[in-house]
């Protein structure tokens, strides 16, 4: 089944403890991209990549850093987490070519 | 910036009743997608829009991307409770660009 999964589903931390949030995609996509999502802010994305070792700035990429080793990989890495960090985090790939975004099932991540 | 207004922000509807939603915005955008998300779930992808003017259908649900590419509306017939949810549209500007604009959502309730 073509998918888009993230691990793990929820993570409860504690601020300046060192996170990874992965995601794996099975469909050969280039594009993957990282997003937040915060009540009456929306969807916002952090950062994209259009292929492996290809990353870019979205629109609120701070405190976040990413990596692509692999095509089918795309991981969200928190060096020191803080509250504001406190979202619901989505993962999402395109083939290259097509603009349709395939979203992941997301991450609920708590930081106290 | 560009501006992105979906509406309406919520509706209640009887089930079986026709739904219509829409987002303008004040830029041109060559894509218009149409997602759905489930309460703690990713959005789902419901309709791609790639020509202005052009008329697209999946089941129940239709979408039109507006002849002047600034606009596009979701129209859902006659509704059933499993269509609860929020609907988002999401455009692009395509060329190469990756990067969705997401409005701010439509919570659509059905009551039985």
């Amino acid at each position: 089944e073509a998918q888009v999964t993230q691990n793990p589903r929820y993570l409860i931390t504690v601020t300046g403890k060192k996170l990874t949030v992965t995601c794996s995609q099975n469909m050969n996509h280039e594009y993957m991209s990282w997003y937040r999502q915060d009540p009456g802010l929306g969807l916002r994305q952090i950062y994209y990549s259009m292929n492996v070792e290809v990353t870019d700035k979205g629109d609120v990429p701070e405190g976040y850093k990413v990596s692509r080793k692999e095509k089918r990989n795309f991981p969200l890495i928190l060096e020191s987490p803080s509250p504001n960090q406190t979202s619901l985090y989505f993962c999402a790939s395109s083939s290259q070519g097509r603009y349709e975004q395939y979203f992941g099932p997301g991450t609920r991540l708590t930081v106290t | 910036g560009q501006q992105l207004n979906q509406s309406p922000q919520s509706m209640f509807i009887q089930e079986g009743e026709d739904v219509s939603m829409n987002c303008t915005s004040s830029s041109i955008f060559n894509t218009w997608l149409w997602y759905k998300q489930d309460p703690g779930e990713g959005p789902v992808l419901l309709i791609a829009l790639y020509k202005a003017g052009e008329l697209t259908s999946n089941g129940r649900l239709t979408a039109q991307f507006g002849i002047t590419r600034k606009d596009s509306f979701l129209n859902i017939s006659a509704s059933i409770p499993s269509d609860v949810g929020i609907y988002f549209c999401a455009p692009t500007s395509g060329a190469g660009s990756y990067q969705l604009t997401f409005g701010k959502g439509t919570k659509l309730s059905v009551i039985p």
